[in-house]
């Protein structure tokens, strides 16, 4: 049972515009959240977090979007730009042990 | 912000022998590290919470047997693929939580390929 779920593998979109990329949770012990961007053969990069006291952070081109009572969170960049391409992994996390769970990844692809 | 390193970066061995990856904290002291597994194309997967001093906590489904984790100190964890087969071969990523926050800082990874 996913309890953290990215529906969209993939995601394209022009330079300079918006990029949406979202995830859906199910387990409501969940009360902290995070992005990550992997590259290929590489670790995940920590890009932005929000606490479920939130419903929206913001940090450069950055912005996570939390909707706790549809459990649902997303993260937009803008604008675009080519090396934001890579693959996005939400995380979400309860107080108790601190866990990541992660969901399964966007892979977003900017065009020059 | 803080660095884990993960030692080696790549590592091809022999069916049946065992293969040590060391994860370390750079730049501070973590009392947790997790150790996580990635398929190709696939999400990350926990592995195991690795607790300094005590011994590590697996998700259902991991062999502690077989994936032995050591956190010896505050800085250093390391896990050992003991008789690896074929099906070991994986990207193996660790990361390291600074106390009281919820950020992880994630390692690099470590390519294993067993033939």
């Amino acid at each position: 049972d996913q309890q953290v779920k990215q529906n969209s593998p993939s995601l394209s979109v022009q330079e300079g515009r918006i990029s949406i990329l979202n995830c859906d949770y199910t387990n409501s012990m969940f009360d902290y959240f995070l992005w990550y961007k992997k590259y290929p053969a590489e670790g995940p990069t920590f890009l932005i977090s929000i606490s479920s006291i939130k419903d929206k952070n913001e940090d450069g081109r950055f912005t996570v979007f939390l909707n706790k009572s549809a459990k649902h969170l997303s993260l937009h960049i803008v604008p675009s730009q080519p090396g934001d391409s890579a693959v996005y992994f939400c995380a979400a996390s309860a107080r108790a042990g601190n866990m990541l769970t992660f969901g399964g990844g966007t892979r977003l692809m900017v065009k020059p | 912000g803080a660095v884990v390193s993960q030692h080696p970066s790549r590592v091809i061995c022999k069916s049946g022998t065992s293969v040590k990856i060391e994860c370390r904290s750079l730049d501070f002291q973590a009392t947790t590290m997790f150790w996580y597994r990635q398929f190709p194309k696939k999400s990350l997967m926990l592995m195991a919470t690795s607790n300094e001093g005590s011994k590590a906590t697996y998700e259902q489904g991991v062999e502690k047997d077989k994936f032995l984790i050591n956190h010896a100190s505050l800085t250093l964890s390391t896990l050992t693929v003991t008789s690896a087969h074929p099906e070991d071969s994986s990207f193996y990523i660790c990361s390291a939580r600074l106390t009281l926050r919820s950020e992880q800082f994630f390692g690099p990874g470590t390519r294993l390929t067993v033939l």
